[in-house]
Order: C-alpha cells, then structure tokens, then sequence
C-alpha cells in the first residue's frame, strides 16, 4: 500500500510557466517531507524539504506548499526552465529510530523551450 | 557529484546468479541507505546500516542481505536472481542516523539486469 503517491506520470510546462507538481500521503505521522529531483544516469538529488510545523517553504525558484489536513503537498516551480525538466520524487521522512526515506513514484516534468 | 560512489555502473547476469553491489558513502557520513527502483517504481527501501550496525529494513527479500564496514563501506549482496529482481540500486548516505534535516546523498546507481 503506497503511503506517498505521485498521481501524475508526467507533466508538460512552457519554459517561463509555473509547474506544479502535487503529492499525497496516508500516514497522518509524516512530519517531513522531501522533493527529490532526477536526471537520467544520475541519482536522486535533494531539492527542497518541508516541515510539518510550517505550511510554506521558499528555495529560490522552488516553493513546497504542505495542506496537512488535505496531506497534500505540491512544489511549485517559477518560472520553469528547460533544465528543470527532470523526474521529480516526492519523499516522506519515515522517523522514529529510522531515517529512511519513503518515496512516491515521481512526476517527469518536461519544460519545452 | 554527489561523493557517494557505486561500483559496478551496469551489471548484467542470469537467473539462479549472486551479484555484490558496493557503495562507499561521503567522507563523515555514518548512515548508508540502500534503495530499489523497478520499471516506473519510486524508490523503495531496503535498508539501513549506521556505523556498521543495522538500523533498519524495509522491504528487503531473504535472498538479500547487506554490510557495512568498518571503514564505512557498504555491500549489497543479491542471490539466487530473479528476472523481477531487475532494477536500479542506489545506495545514499547521510550524517547521523535518523535526523529528518540531515540530507540524504545518493549514488549513480547500479543498474542490474537478470536474463
């Protein structure tokens, strides 16, 4: 049963458009959660992360917005640049004495010039 | 570059076989994490090792197993290969154990193909 879910596969964005990538979690115990974003032949790289005690969190172009009554988050990307286009993770921090990380299946966002 | 290497890039073995995929983590990082990803999965953990100890697992088969020594490398060894166990491996490390802000560094990966 999958406890953070990407539903879109992909998402196509004009260069200088906003991108929004959503995610959803079932585990009402997440208190921190990840973006991950990947090349091909590359590993995942860290992007921006949320906790659970704010309900916005800035990076530049990146914004993660988290909704905790909806356990909804989405990242928000302004203004999109063909060298966003990526696959991006959604990633829950599993806590307790654990510090693995609990994935979503990740969104490709293709930004076209 | 992430710092944190894999080897090899690319294996490719038949079923019944036994691969050892190795990882050597950040320079400080005491944490090493491996991770599956099949055909239009996301990552999904296997397990943990901190300072040589286990820490954690996740979905890791019996017919998987890891290590982490003493000079903080890690070793994933996978036997008795199934085609399903076709996937790429990441390996990640980080700082300390389980501290939610202590960024989580990944490898390339090994891309393993079972025939």
């Amino acid at each position: 049963d999958q406890q953070v879910k990407q539903n879109s596969p992909s998402l196509s964005v004009q260069e200088g458009r906003i991108s929004i990538l959503n995610c959803d979690y079932t585990n009402s115990m997440f208190d921190y959660f990840l973006w991950y974003k990947k090349y091909p032949a590359e590993g995942p790289t860290f992007l921006i992360s949320i906790s659970s005690i704010k309900d916005k969190n800035e990076d530049g172009r990146f914004t993660v917005f988290l909704n905790k009554s909806a356990k909804h988050l989405s990242l928000h990307i302004v203004p999109s640049q063909p060298g966003d286009s990526a696959v991006y993770f959604c990633a829950a921090f599993q806590g307790g004495s654990q510090g693995n990380l609990i994935f979503g299946k990740g969104t490709k966002l293709s930004v076209k010039p | 570059d992430s710092g944190v290497t894999q080897t090899p890039k690319h294996l490719i073995t038949a079923t019944g076989q036994r691969v050892t995929l190795r990882c050597s983590p950040r320079s400080g990082d005491l944490s090493v994490y491996w991770y599956q990803q099949s055909l239009d999965q996301g990552l999904q953990f296997l397990i943990q090792y901190y300072n040589g100890e286990e820490r954690a697992k996740g979905n890791i088969l019996e017919r998987f197993s890891a290590q982490q020594f003493p000079d903080l490398h890690s070793e994933l060894n996978l036997s008795s290969l199934e085609l399903g166990d076709s996937a790429l491996y990441f390996c990640a490390s980080s700082v300390e154990a389980s501290r939610r802000d202590d960024t989580q560094y990944f490898g390339p990966g090994t891309r393993l193909t079972v025939l």
